[in-house]
């Protein structure tokens, strides 16, 4: 099974910051990779599909880059609704998750 | 609008079984692949399984945890996807969430139900 390793587990910024978190896969996976956001007691919201589309309704602050076995999710410009996790997900075959990065107010 | 409403979580003895429910509507359900997906106390999301369309042959893949034990299976008349849990686990507490792509896409999880609770204790 693929194995998909995000960093940092935990990321204290502040509003206004500029935020990257990264993803990697143990094999390439193209850019079959989607980002999801989830705040505590909710499901988890598509954000970024295909490594770099950005799903309907999605602010432009957030945005995404990589292919193969490398990607990052970026915040431009960190609002306060934006403090919660982020997981990334290879969607081959297997569909992995990330561990989970928690974005934390500094 | 699309809708996935789980339901039939609850408590249950290690060793017993359950079963999820998944209603869905606001897509054209009987071409959409459908997940499961959970998170058990405090932990990150886990993928569970998925089953395919009739006309992509209705299979279904599992992860590991759960694979031999967990079965998934749709009723396209109803709009409704299944999860057969047995043999349960304390492991495989967690809530259980119904997701998919809605149809048309390749995958990416872009809808996802409120989640039930399952509780596996002795």
């Amino acid at each position: 099974d693929i194995q998909m390793t995000q960093s940092p587990s935990t990321l204290s910024a502040s509003v206004g910051d500029r935020v990257t978190i990264t993803c990697r896969a143990s094999q390439s996976i193209g850019t079959w990779l989607a980002w999801y956001q989830q705040k505590p007691g909710k499901a988890p919201r598509l954000l970024i599909y295909q490594a770099s589309s950005l799903e309907s309704g999605v602010p432009s602050r957030f945005s995404g880059s990589g292919s193969g076995t490398e990607f990052t999710l970026t915040i431009s410009s960190l609002q306060p609704d934006d403090f919660a996790t982020y997981y990334c997900q290879d969607y081959t075959r297997f569909y992995t998750f990330g561990q989970g990065t928690k974005l934390e107010i500094k | 609008e699309v809708q996935l409403v789980e339901s039939g979580g609850g408590l249950v003895k290690p060793g017993g079984s359950l079963r999820l429910s998944c209603a869905a509507s606001g897509f054209t359900f009987n071409t959409a692949w459908m997940r499961w997906a959970r998170q058990a106390p405090g932990k990150g999301l886990e993928w569970v399984g998925l089953i395919r369309s009739k006309i992509d042959g209705e299979s279904s893949n599992y992860a590991a945890p759960v694979r031999g034990r967990f079965t998934i299976s749709r009723d396209d008349s109803q709009n409704m996807m299944y999860l057969q849990m047995n043999s349960l686990r304390t492991e495989d507490t967690a809530v259980y969430y119904c997701t998919t792509d809605g149809g048309g896409r390749h995958g990416e999880l872009a809808h996802w139900g409120q989640g039930t609770l399952v509780t596996v204790s002795p």
